[in-house]
């Protein structure tokens, strides 16, 4: 079975600082990745994937991740945060193999950015 | 080219009575999707609809039931509500590849009382 782990509940951070949000996954085979962030009262919107190749993908706001196949980890970063970043960020996996499409998420961290 | 759409936005249940989520997607996806979120708990998938014509429970299936009317429209029906199914409902598609994204409606704010 997949799963999806975000350690942090929480994360706290000045404008204008890097911000990191963690996400490590578990999955039979190779994995596909993806993160989403939700804003108050909105739905999820896509920022970014891995499907394959460079390690290091790039998204929506200036967001990136960085798959680390080793740590099996893929984890969210942006290297100046602003205060419009701060909302609700899930990351979520399922295998490259297969025939069923279900997505797991983690269970969410909530990013605070301040002046 | 709206997306997902998602209806009603809102809705107060009493205990026991029945209700209809209704989703729709003009993106021409095959899969269709049924989340619940819930405070420290992510998203939880109730059913989904790999394709049109199937449909297949999910993580927490129970209490509810599905319909993939057609391509476009997937509709989850609440048949006796319970306080326990207050929750932020969320219709997702994509299409057919494992690698696809999901796209995601704004959500419905569901309350039994």
């Amino acid at each position: 079975a997949q799963s999806v782990a975000q350690p942090e509940d929480q994360v706290n951070v000045a404008e204008g600082n890097p911000l990191t949000v963690k996400c490590t996954y578990s999955v039979s085979g190779n994995p596909y990745l993806f993160w989403y962030v939700q804003y108050p009262n909105r739905g999820l919107q896509f920022l970014l994937k891995y499907i394959t190749g460079d390690n290091l993908v790039k998204g929506s706001y200036g967001f990136e991740a960085e798959f680390n196949k080793s740590q099996t980890s893929f984890h969210l970063k942006k290297p100046s945060a602003l205060v419009s970043d701060s909302a609700l960020y899930f990351c979520a996996v399922r295998p490259d193999t297969g025939t069923a499409s279900k997505l797991t998420f983690g269970t969410g961290t909530r990013l605070q950015v301040t002046l | 080219n709206a997306g997902v759409t998602q209806t009603p936005k809102f809705q107060v249940l009493k205990t026991g009575q029945s209700m209809t989520l209704q989703c729709a997607q003009d993106m021409n996806h095959n899969s269709m999707y049924w989340y619940r979120q819930d405070p420290g708990m992510g998203l939880r998938l109730i059913y989904y609809s790999a394709s049109e014509g199937t449909t297949d429970k999910g993580e927490v299936p129970n209490g509810y039931n599905v319909s993939r009317l057609n391509k476009r429209e997937f509709s989850l029906r609440l048949e006796s509500a319970a306080p326990s199914q207050t929750s932020v409902y969320f219709c997702a598609s994509q299409n057919r590849g494992l690698a696809d994204t999901q796209y995601f409606g704004p959500g419905t704010r569901l309350t039994v009382l």
